[in-house]
């Protein structure tokens, strides 16, 4: 079965400075891969996805994700963070036969002022 | 821009009664899925429903919920003797194709609240 690995809880960076947030998935093949994104009382709204071609992923608000198939990872970044960008991040994946999202444990971000 | 929405935002109910969680999924979309989240847990998969039958459905997804589309814009899940454990975020979501590229939209939640 498939998994995804986030191993940072929490985050905590100054706004402006530069995000990365780590996943790791553990599936026999290349499954799709999402990042969502969940603000205090709210549902979890897509950043962005990956199926197939090109690694480097452009998503909403800025972020970006790498798919990298030699480390089984897909991590979020943002060169600059803002302070809406405070929030919980949770990294899912898909094989491709099934319909079921299996998620990460997600990372809590904080920014700083 | 359409999205799904859910009710109540918050719902609270004695040990052993049942409940009845709502959502509207995004209009042209085909499949429908529920997914629970414990405090503190993950997200996690209950069930998916594609032409008025479940389509897949996880170890949690036992005797004691069901799902229904009772008309053209409603999708429930009901849990028939809540317990304890059940207290979690309820969330919706749709897609317009089961495949494994498509998206699927989230709703806001329900706080399920079992005392």
């Amino acid at each position: 079965a498939q998994s995804v690995t986030q191993p940072d809880i929490h985050i905590t960076v100054s706004e402006g400075a530069s995000l990365e947030l780590r996943c790791n998935y553990s599936y026999g093949a290349t499954p799709y891969l999402f990042w969502y994104v969940q603000s205090p009382g709210q549902g979890l709204q897509l950043l962005l996805k990956y199926f197939s071609g090109d690694t480097l992923v452009q998503g909403i608000k800025g972020f970006e994700a790498e798919f990298k198939r030699s480390q089984s990872s897909f991590n979020l970044r943002k060169p600059s963070v803002h302070w809406s960008d405070a929030a919980e991040y949770f990294c899912a994946v898909k094989p491709g036969s099934a319909r079921q999202l299996t998620f990460g444990s997600g990372t809590q971000l904080t920014v700083l002022p | 821009e359409p999205e799904v929405t859910q009710t109540p935002s918050h719902q609270v109910t004695q040990m052993g009664q049942e409940v009845i969680l709502r959502c509207v999924p995004i209009s042209n979309h085909l499949y429908f899925y529920w997914y629970r989240q414990i405090l503190g847990q993950k997200v996690e998969f209950l069930v998916s429903f594609y032409n008025n039958e479940i389509s897949e459905k996880s170890e949690i997804f036992d005797d004691q919920f069901s799902v229904e589309r009772p008309d053209g814009s409603n999708f429930t899940l009901k849990i028939r003797s809540t317990k304890l454990e059940d207290s979690a975020m309820y969330f919706c979501a749709s897609s317009e194709a089961g495949g494994g590229a498509d998206t699927q939209y989230f709703g806001p939640g329900t706080r399920l609240t079992v005392l």
